[in-house]
């Protein structure tokens, strides 16, 4: 089955503690992306990868690390983990990026809803 | 900032009514666009994409762009319980980003 998988779906944490929340797809895409999503705010993007060892910033990559060692997997790291960080957090994958049509759609994984104390 | 603005609601709507949703954005370089729906608890799923102006529809779904306004709506037909969900406009402004706005919490009342 097509999935984007992530891991864990709820995770508590005390602040500065360091947590990696693992994101994986099984559909060859290229392009994949970490959210948070917060009350009122909406999805806000993280990170982004557009392939092996490319990444790059989206609006809120403050206090976030990424890295994409391979075409499946692009693990979220918080190194020092804050209360702001709370939030519920989405990975999604796509066929390819933006601006070149029926490869745009994107999937999402379950979530991980994460509490920093 | 880029941005996408959404009526939070809830929009509140008989069953069998037209529920329209709304969205403006920002940056009049936008390329894409797109409403995804998420259901309480599960993750967002697209459900239509439009790309240049005018209608696009699917099924009870309809997509209008106006880029000369900067918005898009959509518009669910025969509306069904089922469709009681928030529903997110998302932008790419032909950049490698999706911007999404708040949502709006649609409610059909059966």
């Amino acid at each position: 089955e097509a999935q984007v998988t992530q891991n864990p779906r709820y995770l508590i944490t005390v602040t500065g503690k360091k947590l990696t929340v693992t994101c994986s797809q099984n559909m060859n895409h290229e392009y994949m992306s970490w959210y948070r999503q917060d009350p009122g705010l909406g999805l806000r993007q993280i990170y982004y990868s557009m392939n092996v060892e490319v990444t790059d910033k989206g609006d809120v990559p403050e206090g976030y690390k990424v890295s994409r060692k391979e075409k499946r997997n692009f693990p979220l790291i918080l190194e020092s983990p804050s209360p702001n960080q709370t939030s519920l957090y989405f990975c999604a994958s796509s066929l390819w990026a933006f601006g070149q049509g029926q490869g745009e759609k994107l999937f999402f994984g379950s979530g991980t809803q994460l509490s920093v104390l | 900032q880029k941005e996408v603005e959404q009526n939070s609601g809830p929009l509140s709507v008989p069953e069998g009514a037209i529920a329209s949703l709304n969205c403006t954005y920002s940056d009049r370089g936008s390329q894409s666009f797109f409403w995804y729906r998420q259901y309480s608890g599960k993750s967002p799923e697209l459900i239509m994409s439009i790309y240049s102006n005018g209608d696009k529809e699917d099924g009870r779904f309809t997509a209008q762009l106006n880029k000369a306004s900067q918005y898009v709506s959509l518009l669910i037909r025969d509306s069904q319980p089922s469709d009681s969900a928030t529903y997110l406009c998302a932008v790419n402004n032909a950049g490698n980003m999706l911007t999404f706005g708040g949502g709006t919490r649609l409610m059909v009342k059966p």
